[in-house]
């Protein structure tokens, strides 16, 4: 079946502007994360969606971050006036709930930003 | 806070010679140790979750294995096509955010 999938693959940005990263996540998941990746490094935790609720904002960075799920589905990542440390790899995960057994988090395959 | 730390942090193997590769870890109330494979330029793909200590799972040539403090992925008579980075991260307390190790890079030459 399909996967969680993100668009676009690869964004190029110039300093100060916005840009909107996508999520789709696998059918019939329910919970929906967020991570940033740097090179050599394991994700890290930027947000989570129960449904359409936003549950836990607690890594995003600064408030030029922002995540909305608004149908409990298809999510988007936005960041306003980028900066250059913005650049990296941007993944989304969903689990089909946030109960063992269910909780496994499967990742797509990422959104590589860069800022110029 | 929880915290993983993977070891060694890269491992070149000749095919066909078994190695283990590890994952320490501190967690408050573990809900689950996952690993994870992720070739370059992908996703992480999930491979196993872990509950509780000593269980143990396998998926062909892997097998994860977890105590109270770590967690091992044996990996027997590896090919090259297992090569790839390894992670480790877990999930604890009432958190829902997983906390991933750095990663073991490995190597398989033929």
């Amino acid at each position: 079946g399909a996967g969680v999938s993100q668009s676009p693959r690869y964004k190029v940005t110039k300093r100060g502007q916005d840009v909107a990263l996508r999520c789709d996540p696998i059918s019939g998941h329910v919970s929906l994360y967020w991570y940033r990746q740097a090179l050599g490094q394991g994700p890290e935790f930027l947000t989570y969606f129960n449904y359409e609720a936003q549950q836990d904002k607690s890594g995003l960075p600064n408030d030029r971050f922002s995540a909305e799920r608004p149908e409990g589905s298809i999510s988007t990542l936005t960041i306003q006036r980028t900066e250059q440390r913005d650049s990296a790899m941007y993944r989304c995960a969903s689990s089909f709930a946030t109960g063992q057994p269910e909780e496994t988090q499967y990742f797509g395959p990422g959104t590589r930003l860069l800022v110029l | 806070e929880d915290q993983v730390t993977q070891s060694p942090e890269a491992l070149r193997l000749q095919e066909g010679e078994s190695s283990s590769l590890n994952c320490s870890y501190t967690v408050s109330g573990l809900r689950g140790l996952f690993w994870y494979r992720q070739d370059p330029g992908k996703g992480p793909e999930f491979l196993f979750t872990l509950y509780s200590a000593g269980e143990e799972k396998e998926k062909e040539r892997l097998k994860a294995t977890l105590t109270k403090k770590e967690s091992f992925l044996h990996i027997t008579a590896p090919k090259p096509e297992d090569s790839a980075t390894y992670l480790c991260a877990v999930l604890g307390g009432s958190n829902y955010k997983l906390t991933f190790g750095k990663g073991t890079l490995l190597t398989v030459n033929p």
